[in-house]
């Protein structure tokens, strides 16, 4: 049972350029999450997915988009990458609406020069 | 929207010292979440607290909702309990989590 993992673990982008990060559970979770992480603040929601085939915008959304084509993946596209991307993002997933624990992945340090 | 503010930001201690640390927030929560992120960046869950007392060996949690506080105990602290400790609640907005600003703590042998 791994959890929840993230592909990659780092990387470096030129401004311009996309990308996209994977997240994936084997817990079964219907809720799953991407939040970023900006130097000495606290997690930020970017989008969400109730299930398979949804998505929501979170609190900072603007130059990302999601897509959860399978309920064990969670994708994470930047199209455009900017500097003020430059972050360290994290995925969650949790059993269900507003109970229980979210399980958060390792993280993905993005550079964007 | 919901407001939530941890104290201290900062915190000190040498090795063996018991310390509490405090998040306030401003609305009711269906969630509350304790989780701590070592050196290496990575979160690590404490605990599910919304309401009451909970306990895992050294660490506790208590959560007044009636008073929108909850508190974190660290006993007899160790230099691996370093890093920043968050909260964070959910304001029953289908499980999204806003975090506090986080405590910082260092415990030095």
């Amino acid at each position: 049972n791994a959890g929840v993992t993230q592909t990659p673990k780092f990387r470096v982008l030129k401004t311009g350029q996309s990308m996209t990060l994977l997240c994936a559970q084997d817990m079964n979770h219907e809720y799953m999450y991407w939040y970023r992480q900006d130097p000495g603040m606290g997690l930020r929601l970017i989008h969400y997915s109730v299930g398979e085939g949804t998505t929501a915008k979170g609190e900072v959304p603007d130059g990302y988009n999601v897509s959860r084509l399978k309920k064990q993946n969670f994708l994470l596209g930047l199209e455009s990458a900017a500097p003020s991307q430059t972050s360290v993002y994290f995925c969650a997933s949790s059993y269900g609406f507003g109970s229980g624990t979210q399980y958060f992945g390792p993280g993905t340090r993005l550079l964007v020069l | 929207g919901i407001q939530v503010e941890q104290s201290p930001p900062d915190l000190i201690l040498q090795e063996g010292a018991n310390s509490t640390l405090r998040c306030n927030f401003s609305d009711s929560v269906n969630n509350l979440q304790w989780f701590h992120q070592n050196p290496w960046g990575q979160l690590i869950n404490l605990f599910y607290i919304p309401s009451g007392t909970k306990q895992n060996g050294r660490l506790s949690a208590t959560t007044v909702a009636t008073e929108r506080y909850s508190l974190l105990y660290i006993s007899s602290s160790q230099t691996t309990d370093s890093g920043v400790y968050f909260c964070a609640v959910d304001h029953n907005q289908g499980g999204k989590l806003i975090f506090g600003q986080g405590t910082e703590l260092s415990v030095k042998p």
